[in-house]
């Protein structure tokens, strides 16, 4: 298995400043033959199910704001969120689909300072 | 926008046989992946396995031995049994759509809470 390791498990951040979230792989999810890395972020608020932020390591999915942002590729991964919002207080999870069975990183919690 | 629902028992005893459905909310169930994913509480997310419409799965191995799924394209539901459970299959059971695969899982049901206890 892909195992997937996220840092730092939580992390606190002022509103209007930086979040960054890394997230490290087993191995490389970077299928050189189209040169995309198979990485997916999700970002999970309490009594809610996850909803899918980022696929393809950087591409943003529809109606997500653009203080989201991701970067990477092979192993190594970030989640960065400028500009840090109320309403982004959550536990951000990453996800490779390189190959089966599909994995999931441990979680970072961000909070407000 | 497809809204995916779970449905199952609540609570169960340790050794039976977890049944679960997610009704899917239109006729987009043909031509896609649909995944089983669970979370025990305050932890993280764990790839059951997947369905493709036609009916062929890909399980997670670490499950496999317990694990069944089906899909009902004409009720327009996939379920999941899960045998002999113990106090660990207790979780949040969500249901989420796939395109491909190997893909992201987009969109996610609300999920259900599956206790486990004798």
């Amino acid at each position: 298995d892909i195992v997937m390791t996220q840092s730092p498990d939580s992390l606190a951040v002022s509103l209007g400043e930086r979040a960054t979230i890394n997230c490290k792989s087993s191995q490389s999810v970077l299928y050189n033959s189209n040169n995309k890395n198979y990485l997916a972020w999700y970002q999970q608020k309490p009594g809610q199910p996850p909803k899918l932020l980022i696929y393809w390591a950087s591409i943003r999915e529809s109606g997500v704001p653009d203080r989201f942002s991701g970067s990477g590729s092979g192993t190594d991964f970030t989640l960065t969120i400028t500009s840090l919002q109320a309403e982004d207080v959550a536990v951000y999870y990453c996800q490779q689909y390189y190959r089966t069975p599909l994995t999931f990183g441990g979680g970072t919690k961000v909070e407000i300072k | 926008q497809v809204q995916l629902q779970e449905s199952g028992p609540g609570l169960m005893k340790p050794s039976e046989t977890l049944s679960l459905i997610c009704s899917v909310s239109d006729d987009s169930i043909s031509g896609y992946y649909w995944s089983w994913i669970r979370q025990p509480a305050g932890k993280g997310l764990e790839w059951i396995g997947h369905i493709y419409s036609s009916g062929s799965t890909n399980y997670n191995p670490s499950l496999k031995s317990r694990v069944t799924m089906s899909v009902d394209t004409s009720k327009k539901e996939f379920s999941l049994k899960l045998s002999s459970v113990t106090a660990a299959d207790s979780a949040v059971y969500y249901c989420a759509r796939s395109t491909t695969v190997i893909s992201w899982f987009d969109p996610w049901g609300q999920g259900t809470l599956v206790t486990v206890s004798s």
